[in-house]
């Protein structure tokens, strides 16, 4: 059971929006910026966006980070199939001293 | 380019140890923090270990505090996982990965270079 809570699967059809949630508390989320990656199947994680909503370059600008509060949440705009992957929100927990993910989101273009 | 690159996996019994090796390049190693994280078969990912850019702050996951030992050799551009007492929850893929780390005025931690990893299994 992960301290940062995110939804096992989401969906869309190509062409649409989704969001992924991301949800901590005050010890994480709430006082820490917020990374979110990508990994495709059988590949290394790939930074997606740092900072609760920077992008590093070569990230397209469909992909978007939010924070409010203790949650995030990751946009991705104009799906595509090739962004079918898992995705997974990170951060710093400073009650436990430790970097964090979240339990990580499966993303299918349908 | 900017890489690293695991090795040293293998399969190894209960009890026992293994040391994890990272080779980096292509960017000034000791200017950068390191951190391993690790995956289980089908499970999502875990935070192992984290050492900063001259080894004199480390800080490990509770679950493997006192049993794996995380170091660097910066002439070597080299990142090390020194792993001990082995159990079988610690059969995964383990990646090297880049640190960014600071204070903004809070402190952050991302990773911004991933290796593809090296697998550990741990049986008898």
């Amino acid at each position: 059971q992960s301290v940062l809570t995110q939804p096992p699967s989401v969906s869309a059809a190509p062409g649409q929006k989704v969001t992924i949630s991301c949800s901590g508390s005050s010890s994480n989320i709430g006082y820490h910026y917020v990374s979110w990656y990508q990994q495709l199947p059988g590949t290394a994680p790939k930074l997606l966006i740092y900072d609760n909503n920077s992008r590093p370059s070569g990230i397209p600008d469909r992909f978007s980070g939010s924070k409010s509060g203790t949650s995030a949440t990751l946009g991705i705009t104009g799906l595509q199939t090739g962004d079918e992957a898992d995705y997974y929100c990170g951060t710093w927990d400073s009650s436990l001293n430790a970097v964090l993910f979240g339990g990580g989101t499966k993303l299918t273009v349908l | 380019e900017v890489l690293v690159v695991e090795s040293g996996g293998g399969v190894i019994r209960p009890g026992g140890s293994l040391r994890l090796s990272c080779a980096a390049s292509g960017f000034t190693f000791d200017d950068f923090d390191m951190s391993w994280v690790r995956q289980a078969p089908g499970k999502g990912l875990e935070w192992v270990s984290t050492i900063n850019w001259n080894g004199g702050s480390t800080a490990y996951a509770e679950s493997v505090k006192g049993r794996f030992t995380i170091s660097r050799d910066n002439a070597k551009n080299s990142l090390y996982l020194q792993m001990s007492s082995l159990r079988a929850e610690d059969t995964a893929f383990y990646h090297c990965a880049r640190g960014i780390a600071g204070f903004n005025p809070h402190y952050y931690y991302y990773m911004d270079v991933w290796g593809k990893g090296t697998t550990v299994t741990v049986s008898s």
